[in-house]
């Protein structure tokens, strides 16, 4: 069974920064691309970022650019989102998501952890 | 970016009836469209992708149709389970969007 288990949220203050994990396990992590979807309390999904299996191409939300950093570890089935200068508006559950394929052009989600919450607020 | 609508905000029905939900896109996405369900405390679950292919384990009764700007996932005789919210998503063009989801729930 795929299992991806995130950590990491919390309370933190505007401006401050965190960093967000995700392990994965119960397949082949380096064969797909992963994903950070977040959902704001209340309110529906939002996709965040994306990283392709062998990290050369990274993508972001407008909103979180040049605040927020995708990475992997391979080696340790991890998936990692620094996030930087924070801002109210990020509270928010972050998920961690599997790219069903790496089929060029279909970029849907078969697989999700169950959230980190994440709040920022003074 | 693409605008994903999604239509009613609320559905309300009685299990073993059958539901229909709509996904209307801003710009053509081609077949490029997921739907996923999404219980309450829970992370979403894929159901179609390419706006009709059921992802792996999902019964039968859940079909997708459409392609372009309208979309349908139809549930055929809704069992109790079934009542959640459900999230249409483009992946045509970056950034990936999604609906604002459709609530399913028991009359």
């Amino acid at each position: 069974d795929v299992h991806l288990v995130e950590s990491g949220g919390g309370l933190v203050k505007p401006g401050e920064s965190l960093r967000l994990s995700c392990v994965a396990s119960g397949f082949t992590f380096i064969s797909y691309s992963m994903n950070w979807v977040r959902q704001s309390p209340g309110r529906g999904l939002e996709w965040v970022s994306s990283i392709s299996s062998g990290s050369d191409n990274l993508k972001y939300a407008d909103s979180v650019k040049g605040r927020f950093t995708i990475s992997r570890d391979n080696d340790k089935n991890s998936l990692f989102l620094q996030m930087d200068s924070l801002r109210a508006e990020d509270t928010a559950v972050y998920y961690c998501a599997r790219r069903r394929s790496d089929i060029t052009g279909w970029y849907e989600f078969d697989n999700w952890g169950q959230g980190t919450l994440v709040t920022v607020s003074s | 970016e693409v605008v994903m609508a999604q239509s009613p905000a609320t559905l309300s029905a009685s299990p073993g009836e059958g539901a229909t939900l709509s996904c209307r896109a801003s710009q053509s996405v081609g077949s490029k469209l997921a739907w996923y369900q999404q219980k309450f405390g829970q992370a979403p679950r894929l159901l179609i992708y390419g706006a009709s292919t059921r992802a792996t384990g999902i019964p039968a009764r859940f079909s997708g149709s459409g392609s372009g700007t309208e979309f349908t996932l139809t549930i055929s005789g809704l069992q109790s389970e079934d009542f959640a919210v459900y999230y249409c998503q483009q992946y045509n063009r970056w950034p990936l969007t999604f609906g604002g989801g459709t609530k399913v729930e028991i009359k």
